[in-house]
């Protein structure tokens, strides 16, 4: 079964709103969590990697005030993009790691029309 | 800098025909772990492999087998006697570190995979 969950797996929202991501590890505690962003028929690319109990650590050029994480306890993130933009439409994709390997969530895909 | 390079932007092969995909890396460290993924067309990553720099052995787990060679920074995959079901992105990632806040993977661009029947 899936060891980190992610959800909603899509979503559609409206120019100016926002959306929350939630990125859960299932069977172990993930101090540190990643966030990854897809855009269609390209790689994934680190937006930033979460804490818990801490601020977020933000790759070069995403905005951090736009893209909201918060990592309140040691097995859940959450990502919220905050008012929304045509140009925020992607494949968004948390990831948390054991001493073993890198687990992925099912991606959510969001639209904002 | 690290950087993975994977120069097969697209590959159509027939079915049952064997298939390699490429995946060069750079990486200063000494030591790394060097990862696969299936992409299917719903997104979600699907873990093939794991190999930490250490472990020059090569593997092979069915019809998958994978080759890496320390001397050219190559990790290479490859499908044998392939089928329709192994259509999907490929993605090669190399992460210079395990555990903490250096663990994210940095992933090449990806390689897409259509077999035809």
């Amino acid at each position: 079964g899936a060891v980190v969950s992610q959800h909603p797996s899509r979503v559609i929202c409206k120019s100016g709103t926002s959306v929350k991501i939630e990125c859960r590890s299932l069977d172990f505690q993930a101090t540190t969590m990643f966030w990854y962003r897809q855009f269609p028929k390209q790689s994934l690319m680190l937006m930033a990697t979460s804490n818990e109990g801490s601020k977020a650590t933000y790759e070069q050029g995403v905005e951090k005030d736009k893209f909201l994480i918060n990592h309140a306890s040691l097995t859940l993130s959450t990502l919220t993009v905050t008012s929304a933009h045509p140009e925020d439409s992607s494949f968004y994709i948390c990831s948390a790691r054991d001493w073993s390997q890198a687990f992925f969530g099912q991606g959510t895909r969001l639209t904002v029309v | 800098a690290q950087k993975v390079t994977q120069a097969q932007t697209e590959i159509s092969v027939v079915e049952k025909e064997d298939v390699t995909l490429d995946c060069v890396y750079e990486t200063r460290d000494t030591t790394y772990y060097l990862f696969w993924y299936k992409q299917p067309p719903s997104g979600e990553l699907v873990f093939l492999i794991r190999r930490n720099s250490f472990d020059e052995q090569n593997e092979i787990s069915g019809r998958y087998s994978w080759n890496f060679q320390k001397s050219t920074s190559s990790f290479n995959f490859t499908i044998t006697a392939s089928q329709v079901v192994d259509s999907a992105v490929y993605f090669c990632a190399l992460s210079e570190a395990f555990g903490g806040s250096q663990g994210n993977l940095i992933f090449g661009k990806g390689t897409k995979l259509s077999v035809k029947p």
